[in-house]
């Protein structure tokens, strides 16, 4: 159960589009379609963004977007708004019963 | 409306136990599988346990297997973590969050309502 990747801090302008990655292994990311992203702002709780690896929840903004590729799943977003700046966490199932997170991404609106 | 209510959390001595409880609402509670998520102070997320509908599938972290317990008590509408031979690595707030797949089993698809979090520490 070791941690996906993500990159420590990502930074983009108003209107920009960002991409985080999340690299997992055959055990997990590569092995099934159950990715998912997580926002967190500080101070509050976790906000589901994207499920199934590329489903949204209802309410989520569609400048929210997420694709899986081997065993890396990436985050998207487009029309970058000072809103979106938090943390950015994704997870997986890792099979038998087990999920695994990122180590989270700080996402800085220039 | 969704609810998750967690409580238990407090300072403990390392080596000590403690028991959290969330208490959902909201939703038809024994039609989804129920997790622990915990976050070390400015640390990332951890997943830390997860239990199915009818608790015949339960997963631990590596990091709290053998020393921590989940349960839950579908005419209560609870979910429980029994934390013993705690660390001082276990501090952190944990919340209480529920599966977004309809049915209960623990092929998670991700976790769609979230609790406020109880806050554990562990110092002597």
């Amino acid at each position: 159960q070791s941690a996906l990747t993500q990159p420590a801090s990502v930074s983009g302008s108003p209107g920009q589009s960002i991409t985080i990655s999340c690299t997992g292994t055959s055990s997990d990311v590569g092995s099934y379609n159950l990715v998912s992203w997580y926002q967190q702002h500080p101070g509050k709780a976790p906000k589901l963004m994207i499920y199934e690896v590329s489903k949204r929840p209802s309410g989520v903004s569609n400048r929210f977007s997420g694709s899986k590729s081997g065993n890396t799943a990436s985050l998207t977003i487009s029309g970058l708004q000072a809103e979106d700046e938090a943390d950015y966490y994704c997870c997986s199932y890792a099979g038998s019963s087990t999920s695994v997170f990122g180590g989270g991404t700080k996402l800085t609106v220039l | 409306e969704v609810q998750l209510v967690e409580s238990g959390g407090g300072l403990v001595q390392p080596g000590r136990s403690l028991r959290l409880s969330c208490a959902a609402s909201g939703f038809t509670f024994d039609d989804y599988a129920m997790h622990w998520v915990r976050q070390a102070p400015g640390k990332g997320l951890e997943w830390v346990s997860g239990i199915s509908w009818n608790s015949g599938s339960i997963g631990y972290a590596d990091s709290v297997k053998g020393r921590f317990t989940i349960s839950r008590d579908n005419a209560k509408n609870s979910l429980y973590l029994q934390m013993n031979s705690l660390r001082a690595e276990d501090t952190a707030l944990y919340y209480c969050a529920k599966d977004i797949s309809l049915g209960g089993w623990l092929q998670s698809s991700g976790f769609d309502y979230w609790g406020q979090g109880t806050l554990v520490t562990v110092s002597s």
